[in-house]
């Protein structure tokens, strides 16, 4: 079956403008997880869906970060004002459940470029 | 935070050699999970090993786990080319939301040459 897609692949943006990145989970999946990936940092957690309720928030960096999921499926993670500091891979990320003995399985990422 | 760590950052060996990756973590886990990561994009499951397990196979890849030494070590044999990536380790710790976030190392980059 189709895995976890990510759209757009790539966005370049500019300084203090609103981004949206889209994730489309595995069908069935309840748990949702989107992650960042930069090179200072590595992969850092951000943010973890279990249906459309978002539980743990602990890993969005500031309050320009938000995130949310509709219909226990497709979910959108939404950074207002960029600032060069957010250019990264974002990852998302989904499981069978929000339990450690399943395994999650990754997007192809979203690359952004802020300028 | 990043809990899992891995060694070597780098890894180059030639095809048909085994490579060996290391992963150590500093806090009780459930379980520990090994990804590959091509050209930075998305990451590949490989393989999950639980904290109840010492060891575990899948084609040519082994995983060993010593919770009391909380180290794992990731073991790809007969490397080929295709098998150039960076590989990670991810540990899943219960956040007080419940939520089974994972932990990733900075990953190890093997470079197979043919």
């Amino acid at each position: 079956g189709a895995g976890v897609s990510q759209s757009p692949s790539n966005k370049v943006t500019e300084k203090g403008k609103d981004v949206e990145l889209r994730c489309d989970p595995i069908s069935g999946h309840t748990a949702l997880y989107w992650y960042r990936q930069s090179l200072g940092q590595g992969l850092e957690f951000l943010i973890y869906f279990q249906g459309n309720s978002a539980p743990d928030k602990s890993g969005l960096p500031s309050d320009r970060f938000s995130a949310e999921r509709t219909g226990g499926s497709v979910s959108t993670l939404t950074i207002q004002r960029t600032q060069q500091e957010d250019s990264a891979v974002y990852l998302c990320a989904s499981s069978l459940a929000g339990q450690g003995i399943y395994e999650q399985y990754f997007g192809p990422g979203t690359r952004l470029t802020v300028t | 935070s990043q809990q899992g760590e891995e060694d070597p950052q780098a890894l180059s060996i030639q095809e048909g050699e085994n490579a060996t990756m290391n992963c150590s973590y500093k806090t009780s886990i459930n379980n520990l999970q090994w990804y590959r990561q091509n050209s930075g994009r998305g990451l590949v499951h490989l393989i999950l090993i639980r904290s109840n397990e010492r060891e575990k196979h899948s084609g040519r890849l082994r995983v060993t786990l010593d919770t009391s030494k909380k180290s794992s070590s990731l073991l790809i044999t007969a490397s080929r080319a295709a098998d150039t990536a960076s590989y990670f380790c991810a540990t899943d710790a219960i956040s007080g939301a419940g939520s089974y976030q994972l932990t990733f190392g900075k990953g190890t980059k093997l470079s197979v040459i043919p």
